[in-house]
Parts: C-alpha cells; structure tokens; sequence
C-alpha cells in the first residue's frame, strides 16, 4: 500500500480565517513534505519532517505553520493567508530522507 | 545546486504512436532520477525511477526510461501511447547521499489525439 491521503480535497477561506490541512500515511514512512504547487507549474518544497523534527523550512512564511503530531500523520495549519497563496497543496513521505517520495491528492485551496 | 531542464512544455502525438519526453539534468555526483506523472487536479504518480544500476529502468504503465551520463539526460518512453495518458509529466532529481531535497523540472504537458 503506497497511499497518502489528504483532507480537505477543496478549502476555501477568507484572509482572517484559521484552518488547517491534514495528511496521513500508514507505510511506516518516516519523513513527510508539504509542497506548494500554483498553476502549470512544478511543485515547490515548503517543509519537511524527518523522524518527526522539522529538518528543511524552505523560507515559508510564518502563517504557515507545520505540525507533525505522530510518525503517520502531517498537519500545516493555515492563518491570515493571502490570495496569492491559493494553490494546490501537496503531502508526501518516504521511507526515509533518501526513498522515493509518494504524493497524496493535495489539498486545493483558494484564498479569498 | 541540482536542476531539470524539460526542453518541452506542450507535446501531441496520435494514440498508438511513440512517445518520447526529453529531460535534462546537473548535478555534480550521480543522481537520484525520477518520472512523476499529474492528472488535472491530482497529485503525482510515480512512473519510475533510477538510483544506480541498469541505465535503462521500466516503469509502470509501459513507461521506460534511460539514463545517459555522459549527456546529462534521463528521458521518458512509451511505444504507444494510449488517451489515458494524456497528463502533465515531471522530471525531478532528487540529492544522492541521503539528503531528501527533490527539485522538479517545469513540466511537459502531453495531449493525445485520436
């Protein structure tokens, strides 16, 4: 089973609201990504959990804050976003910090 | 720093034609090479992959792919290309020696026609 599941598939939220996105796997992996990816373009790092430490932060904003509460699950928690920042949102996790990743469905948001 | 190249962001072909997908890549040591593949809206797919060994690598889907050293490239190929692959490809490489920072190329958009 190589699956990662993602909730929401769609969020819509105001520039004020607080919400947060959530990603599970069950493979036993222990490290976890989030990646932004905008329209017709690649998906960019924002963060990744190895052994549940946050271990790369790729410059992201502090309204976007990580968690990762146990080895199977990732959470980014999402407060005072701008428009710019609606994107489709991207969970993954590998063996290791050395495997092959493996992608969730994303989260699509929209920032209003 | 490790980048792609994907010289071709919007490729047709017929159904039941080949395929090939071109990807480039630097790195200064031998690198961690990887095929993704995005429906509308979807997350990424694993095709394949290649970390050492045999420079041509199968995937799923009927997907190849070889790696070339001496011309920095790994590209993508399929004899015969169904509808249902029509999707946006990515060529990503990620850091060999244990580091987990995977960079993406731009993307290759392929449309199939009947």
């Amino acid at each position: 089973d190589t699956e990662v599941t993602q909730t929401p598939k769609h969020l819509v939220m105001g520039m004020t609201n607080k919400k947060s996105l959530k990603c599970e796997q069950h493979m036993g992996h222990r490290a976890m990504y989030w990646y932004k990816q905008k329209a017709k373009k690649p998906p960019e790092l924002m963060f990744v959990y190895s052994y549940e430490k946050l271990s790369i932060n790729e410059s992201v904003p502090s309204r976007f804050s990580p968690e990762c509460p146990n080895s199977s699950l990732l959470n980014l928690h999402l407060h005072a976003l701008q428009p710019e920042d609606s994107a489709l949102y991207l969970c993954a996790s590998s063996q290791d910090g050395t495997e092959t990743q493996y992608f969730g469905p994303g989260t699509r948001l929209l920032v209003l | 720093a490790q980048s792609v190249t994907q010289p071709d962001i919007h490729i047709t072909v017929s159904e039941g034609a080949s395929l090939e997908l071109r990807c480039n890549y630097s790195y200064g040591a031998t690198p961690y090479l990887f095929w993704y593949v995005q429906s509308p809206g979807q997350g990424l797919q694993l095709l394949l992959k290649y970390f050492s060994g045999d420079t041509l690598v199968q995937g799923i889907k009927g997907f190849e792919a070889e790696f070339k050293r001496s011309q920095s490239s790994f590209n993508l190929r399929k004899p015969s290309v169904h509808w249902s692959d029509a999707a946006e490809y990515f060529c990503a490489v990620g850091e060999s020696g244990g580091y987990q920072k995977v960079t993406f190329g731009t993307g290759t958009k392929l449309q199939v026609i009947p």
